[in-house]
């Protein structure tokens, strides 16, 4: 299986910042299939980034992906506060498809 | 507008069989792979298995000797069962459209395992 780890766990920051975050796979990612979700409480996950860097139907371009291989990373340009979230990575390159652990983007 | 609706009981004893269903509205079962995903209380996101239409599947080795998922195309509808349940089954059960990335998801239904 590949394993998903993702850093930091937690990322406090403030409105207007920017938030860098990270995915790093076990192995490669078969086809760069490297997928990020957003999760607020009581809600179920959104897709936001598929591919790598391809974003979801509706979702604001202040949210990129990039990366390959084993390194990826989503990046938030400026956060606004609906922003404040849990994210995960998942790869679908392979089976089992798997998920990162998360990163929680808090207010500071 | 994709739709996707889980349903099943919240409750299951140990041991007995875990039964949910997924209706989907606004798409038709037949154009894609559809997923189930769960997650436990204050956890991460585990990823249980997908099925198309004409019954391919594929499961998570971790959970497979314990899963089967059916599609009832008649119906638009997908289903979960998980056997021999224990309180780590205790989850929000998801079901989302794709067999990749999945881009509509249920609101998730949360199945606790308890005597």
């Amino acid at each position: 299986d590949i394993v998903l780890t993702q850093s930091p766990g937690t990322l406090s920051l403030s409105p207007g910042e920017r938030a860098t975050l990270s995915c790093r796979a076990s192995q490669s990612v078969s086809k760069n299939y490297l997928a990020w979700y957003q999760q607020k409480p009581g809600q179920a996950p959104r897709l936001l980034i598929y591919d790598v860097s391809s974003r979801a139907t509706g979702i604001p371009d202040r949210f990129s992906g990039s990366g390959s291989g084993t390194d990826f990373t989503l990046t938030i340009s400026r956060l606004e506060p609906e922003d404040f979230a849990v994210y995960y990575c998942q790869q679908f390159g392979s089976s089992p498809r798997t998920f990162g652990p998360g990163t929680k983007v808090d207010i500071k | 507008q994709v739709q996707l609706q889980e349903s099943g009981p919240g409750l299951v004893k140990p041991s007995e069989t875990l039964s949910l269903t997924c209706s989907v509205s606004g798409a038709s079962i037949s154009s894609n792979y559809w997923t189930w995903i769960r997650q436990p209380p204050g956890k991460g996101l585990e990823w249980i298995g997908y099925i198309n239409y004409r019954g391919i599947t594929n499961y998570n080795p971790s959970l497979k000797s314990r899963v089967t998922m059916s599609v009832d195309t008649s119906k638009n509808q997908f289903s979960l069962q998980v056997t021999s349940v224990t309180a780590a089954d205790t989850a929000t059960y998801y079901c989302a459209r794709g067999g990749n990335s999945h881009d509509s998801w249920g609101q998730g239904t949360l199945v606790t395992v308890s005597s």
